[in-house]
């Protein structure tokens, strides 16, 4: 059976350090892969999306970037955090564009 | 762009009680439409969805929503609460074709008293 595997789970960074979130599939092969963010009193909101190897769609414009340097495994990064990347990120994966998508644990990002 | 409102942030409710969780989207065009969960520490669940045919869909843990066109509306259901459904619940929706570029709602978090 397929899995999704996000981690950290909780994350406190100081402010202009640094950020590297991992997400990895299993039991699937060419996912297609997202990240969402949650921020405090807002709702999901869909900051990337990758259909294969090396190809990355962002959403919407921000401190962060994204990678997927293998076929399951995405990365969300960030050269210097801001306080504005404190928040809830949650990694999905799912079969093709109409099927159901499965989401990680989410890591809480705690920029301080 | 899409949007989607969730008017209550809490709602608490007696268990055994009948719950209901607003929704409302704001789109071009009919979207495919969700409902998630999210457990205390845990990633999302889907309950349900709607992408065409019957506008009652039937879900898991016995929830259901009915998808209103005239109002824009995807409200949630369960006609008799357990204490195990406490978490908060998410609305979202997808365009047509890309189901999986959710649109979520601010959530709704659901308390169940004994």
């Amino acid at each position: 059976s397929q899995t999704i595997h996000q981690w950290p789970a909780t994350l406190v960074q100081p402010v202009g350090s640094p950020l590297s979130l991992e997400c990895t599939v299993e039991g699937t092969s060419n996912p297609n892969l997202y990240w969402y963010r949650q921020a405090a009193g807002r709702g999901l909101q869909l900051l990337f999306y990758s259909v294969g190897i090396g190809q990355i769609s962002s959403e919407v414009p921000q401190n962060l970037s994204a990678s997927r340097p293998q076929d399951r495994q995405f990365i969300l990064s960030s050269k210097k955090l801001l306080l504005s990347d404190s928040g809830f990120y949650l990694c999905a994966w799912a079969g093709g564009l109409n099927t159901e998508a499965f989401f990680g644990q989410g890591t809480r990002l705690t920029v301080v | 762009a899409q949007s989607v409102t969730q008017p209550d942030i809490h709602i608490t409710v007696s268990e055994g009680a009948s719950l209901e969780l607003r929704c409302n989207y704001s789109y071009g065009a009919t979207p495919y439409l969700f409902w998630y969960v999210q457990s205390p520490g845990q990633g999302l669940q889907l309950l349900l969805k709607y992408f065409s045919g019957d506008t009652l869909v039937q879900g898991i843990k016995g929830f259901e929503a009915e998808f209103k066109r005239s109002q824009s509306s995807f409200n949630l259901r369960k006609p008799s609460v357990h204490w195990s459904d406490a978490a908060e619940y998410f609305c979202a929706v997808a365009p047509v074709h890309a189901g999986n570029m959710l649109t979520f709602g601010g959530g709704t978090r659901l308390m169940v008293k004994p």
